[in-house]
């Protein structure tokens, strides 16, 4: 079946501009995450859904963030005023969580990659 | 907070060298464990996983056990080959966290040349 998609795979965009990078789960998965990966270093947790509902935001860096997902399936991450900064790849992963297992596996996107000039 | 220290690479192997990534946490709770696997233009493949003290995840010939007592996860492999050339990645999700949020090193690059 489908894996996770994500796009646009590439953005470019100018400083203080608004983004919007999308996020397409497996089917049926009901948990989905947002990571940042910036360059050399390893993934960090933005934020967390359980259905439409944000479970867990506590990765945002900052209130230029914001994450949706309206019908408990396809997600999109918001950055307003984007800095040069906030250039990574971002990642999403979707899981089929089951009660409170720890070893649910998180299924990752290829990432979009965000260059801010 | 929880925290996952690795060894930095890059890691340069001859094949069918014998391959070992360091890899210790530090966690509140009681975290399974992971490492992931990136190969170039790829996106993140979960390697193998661990879930309970001495348990030991094994794929493609990797391993890894979960050791409690030294809060470790190393990962070895006994002979590699130039397609396992990658950057690894170690990570944990802490049982109980809301929605069990990878936690991840930094990464060790791997180049293994023929």
């Amino acid at each position: 079946g489908a894996g996770v998609s994500q796009t646009p795979s590439n953005k470019v965009t100018e400083k203080g501009k608004y983004v919007e990078l999308r996020c397409d789960p497996i089917s049926g998965h009901t948990a989905l995450y947002w990571y940042r990966q910036s360059l050399g270093q390893g993934p960090e947790f933005l934020i967390y859904f359980q259905g439409t509902g944000a479970a867990d935001d506590s990765g945002l860096p900052n209130d230029r963030f914001f994450a949706v997902r309206p019908e408990g399936s396809v997600s999109t991450l918001k950055i307003q005023r984007t800095e040069r900064g906030d250039s990574a790849v971002y990642l999403c992963a979707s899981s089929f969580l089951s009660g409170t297992s720890g070893g649910a596996q998180q299924f990752f996107g290829p990432g979009t990659r965000l260059t801010v000039l | 907070g929880d925290s996952v220290t690795q060894m930095e690479g890059p890691v340069t192997l001859s094949e069918e060298a014998f391959l070992t990534i360091n890899c210790t946490y530090t966690a509140t709770g009681y975290p399974s464990l992971f490492w992931y696997v990136q190969y170039p233009g790829e996106g993140l493949q979960l390697l193998l996983k661990a879930t309970k003290a001495d348990d030991k995840g094994s794929n493609k010939g990797f391993e890894a056990t979960y050791r409690k007592e030294t809060t470790s996860f190393h990962l070895e492999k006994g002979s590699v080959q130039v397609s396992d050339s990658a950057v690894y990645f170690c990570a944990l999700s802490d049982l109980g966290a809301a929605g069990n949020k990878l936690t991840f090193g930094g990464g060790t690059r791997v180049l293994v040349k023929p």
